[in-house]
C-alpha cells in the first residue's frame, strides 16, 4: 500500500513569490491533515479536512494561505505571497476516519523562502 | 490549550544502551501517541496508546492517564533509532493533535 505522497519534496523561491505544495493521501483516508514544522519544533496542524470540507482551519493565516481538497482526495496547500518567516517543513497526513485517530505522515515539502 | 512537555529534550547513548523518554500533559488528554521522525524528516507513528501498555520489539509504551503522562521505553538501540521522538495527544472532546517539542535521540555505534 502506498503511503502519502507529497510534492515537490523541496522548494526554493524568493520572498512575494506563490508557492503550492500538493498532498494524495493513503487510499480510503477520509482525514487530511496539513501540518507546518519548524526547526526544533514539533508539527502545527493548519488545516484538517474531512472528505472535502475543511472542519479546522483556526489555525491557517488566511491573509496568504489557502487550501482545497476537490472531490476529497488529493489537497494543494498554497502561500501567496510568501514571506521570510515561512520557511520550514510542510507536512501532509491522513487517517482513516474523523477524529485524532492513528496519523501517517508524508515526507513533508521543506520551503525555503530567500 | 494543553501544553505537552517532553523530557529529556536530548539524549546520547551508546549502541545497546536502554532509554526512557517521557511526555507529560498540563490537562487530560486523549488519542496520545508517539511518533518518531529520522534524520531524513519522515514522521512514523509508533503507538496510539491513551491508556495502558503496549509493545512492539525493543520498543514498549505505557500511558498513566489519571496522572497525565506517558513513557517511551526503547532497549537494546541500535544507530537507527536515531532521530526525534515526538509524543502528542488531543483534549478531551477535541481533535487537534498537539505535539510536544521532542527528544533528539542520537545512537552512537
Amino acid at each position: 500500500e502506498a503511503g502519502v505522497v507529497q510534492s515537490p519534496r523541496y522548494k526554493i523561491i524568493e520572498k512575494k513569490q506563490p508557492v503550492a505544495f500538493w498532498c494524495n493521501p493513503i487510499s480510503g483516508h477520509n482525514t487530511l491533515y496539513w501540518y507546518l514544522q519548524n526547526l526544533g519544533q514539533g508539527p502545527e496542524l493548519l488545516i484538517r479536512y474531512e472528505n472535502e470540507e475543511a472542519v479546522d482551519d483556526s489555525q491557517l493565516p488566511k491573509d496568504r494561505f489557502s487550501a482545497e481538497r476537490l472531490k476529497g482526495v488529493d489537497s494543494t496547500l498554497k502561500i501567496q505571497p510568501a514571506e521570510l518567516g515561512d520557511s520550514a517543513v510542510y507536512l501532509c497526513a491522513s487517517s482513516p476516519g474523523g477524529g485524532a485517530d492513528t496519523q501517517y505522515f508524508g515526507p513533508g515539502t521543506r520551503l525555503t523562502v530567500l | 490549550g494543553i501544553q505537552v512537555e517532553q523530557s529529556p529534550p536530548d539524549l546520547i547513548l551508546q549502541e545497546g544502551a536502554n532509554s526512557t523518554l517521557r511526555c507529560n500533559f498540563s490537562d487530560s488528554v486523549n488519542n496520545l501517541q508517539w511518533f518518531h521522525q529520522n534524520p531524513w524528516g519522515q514522521l512514523i507513528n509508533l503507538f496510539y496508546i491513551p491508556s495502558g501498555t503496549k509493545q512492539n520489539g525493543r520498543l514498549s509504551a505505557t500511558t498513566v492517564a489519571t496522572e497525565r503522562y506517558s513513557l517511551l521505553y526503547i532497549s537494546s538501540s541500535q544507530t537507527t533509532d536515531s532521530g526525534v521522538y515526538f509524543c502528542a495527544g488531543t483534549l478531551q472532546g477535541a481533535q487537534k493533535l498537539v505535539f510536544g517539542q521532542g527528544t533528539r535521540l542520537t545512537i552512537n555505534p
